[in-house]
């Protein structure tokens, strides 16, 4: 079973600013199948990116997706105010397939 | 538009049974792969299971294997979970989630506003 472990575990940055989220796979991730989610509360998740780092559609540029292997980014260039929630990675190239334990990010 | 909208959640016993339906719309149900994704209350989510588009593949969490069972009719455009022998620990929102295009792998690009399913004596 592979098991993704996302850092920081809580985000603390400034509108504007740039965030940069980190996922890492305890083992390779087949074919990059990693996604990126975003949820805010009471609310289902969104999609962002799909195989590492394709952006789903409808999402702005500032989101992007990097990494292979096992060392997987997602960067949001700057920060809009709705881009506060939180974010998961996920792997769906070997099953069974899995989330990690998200990254808060907040305004500072 | 795709719609997907999730029925069946509720209150049951430990050990009781449910099934979750996910009505499907807007899109050509019978060629793309579907998951169900959960998340218990205050947590973070938990992938459950998948199917491919014509069942030929189908996939489950360890924590459900041999109680859950997914399934589909693609002629009514819907997907379903059933979900036998339940746990408190099962208590959760219950998504189903569409994948990205058919040859995406099992992302979810577009979910449901999802069904509560509480366990509980």
């Amino acid at each position: 079973e592979i098991v993704l472990t996302q850092s920081p575990g809580t985000l603390s940055l400034s509108p504007g600013e740039r965030a940069t989220l980190s996922c890492r796979a305890s083992q390779s991730v087949s074919s990059s199948y990693l996604a990126w989610y975003q949820q805010k509360p009471g609310q289902a998740p969104r999609l962002l990116i799909y195989g590492a780092f394709s952006r789903a559609t409808g999402i702005p540029d500032r989101f992007s997706g990097s990494g292979s292997g096992t060392d997987f980014t997602l960067t949001i260039s700057r920060l809009e105010p709705e881009d506060f929630a939180v974010y998961y990675c996920q792997q769906y190239g070997i099953s069974p397939y899995s989330f990690g334990q998200g990254t808060k990010l907040e305004i500072k | 538009e795709v719609q997907l909208v999730e029925s069946g959640g509720g209150l049951v016993k430990p050990g009781g049974s449910l099934r979750l339906s996910c009505a499907a719309s807007g899109f050509t149900f019978s060629s793309y792969s579907m998951n169900w994704v959960r998340q218990a209350p205050g947590k973070g989510l938990e992938w459950v299971s998948s199917i491919s588009s014509s069942t030929s593949y189908i996939y489950y969490a360890d924590s459900v294997k041999g109680r859950f069972t997914i399934s589909r009719d693609n002629a009514k455009n819907s997907l379903y979970l059933h979900m036998n022998s339940l746990r408190a620990e099962d208590t959760a929102v219950y998504y189903c989630a569409r994948q990205s295009n058919g040859y995406s792998g099992y992302d979810c690009a577009y979910w449901g506003q999802g069904t509560l399913v509480t366990v509980s004596s």
